[in-house]
């Protein structure tokens, strides 16, 4: 069974850091196109960002470019997302997605990140 | 980024039909396929459609999705209590290089 395990979230100030990890099983995230996907509370889904199955190559919405890094290890089979300089603004539930048939395909249940003070 | 416009809410009755609708432009919706998402409070989202008008094994036959110029939409029939839901469209927008998302729309089955 194709399944994503999100964890690494929690309670963090303005200006800190966290990482997120996502653990995949049923299948390889080294040749699978891998995305962070966010929802505010009481909001909706916005994309983060993604990395490329094929290349490795990384796209970053424009809100977090700079400040956020996805990677994968493929040893682990496990992806994860670098976030620098948190704001309050970055508060939501992120979600591990693996695209296939060029959509959202299998959605991990979510860590939530809470950046306040 | 700019994202995909959808009506907030739609609320139709038991065993009617419903329409959703998705609006981008020629680099998103016009351009890349269109994939719609259903989110039931508390869960993740469920795919539903893919490249317009694709169903995933095990979706129910009750949704369907296409896509005319710059305009998606998913039409739902015979509604049950059970589709009452969030549903997403998204899509790539090759002019930002991003994917987005509409904002959502929350279905009420009456």
């Amino acid at each position: 069974e194709v399944q994503l395990v999100e964890s690494g979230g929690g309670l963090v100030q303005p200006g800190g850091s966290l990482r997120l990890s996502c653990a995949a099983s049923g299948f390889t995230i080294s040749n699978s196109w891998m995305h962070w996907v966010r929802q505010g509370p009481g909001k909706g889904l916005v994309w983060v960002s993604h990395i490329k199955g094929d290349d490795s190559a990384t796209f970053y919405a424009d809100s977090v470019k700079g400040r956020f890094t996805i990677s994968r290890d493929n040893a682990k089979n496990t992806l994860s997302l670098q976030m620098n300089s948190l704001r309050v603004e970055d508060t939501a539930l992120y979600f591990c997605v693996k695209e296939s048939v060029g959509a959202f395909d299998i959605w991990g249940q979510g860590t939530m990140v809470t950046v306040s003070s | 980024q700019a994202g995909l416009t959808q009506s907030p809410s739609v609320s139709t009755g038991l065993r009617q039909t419903a329409t959703l609708i998705c609006t981008g432009d020629s680099n998103n919706v016009g351009n890349e396929g269109v994939a719609w998402l259903q989110q039931h409070q508390g869960h993740p989202p469920k795919l539903l459609s893919y490249r317009n008008n694709n169903r995933p094994s095990g979706v129910s036959e009750r949704f369907s999705a296409s896509r005319s110029g710059n305009t998606a939409s998913l039409t739902i029939t015979g509604l049950q209590p059970e589709d009452e839901a969030d549903y997403y469209c998204s899509a790539w927008d090759s002019s930002l290089r991003a994917w987005v998302f509409g904002g959502g729309t929350k279905l009420t089955v009456l």
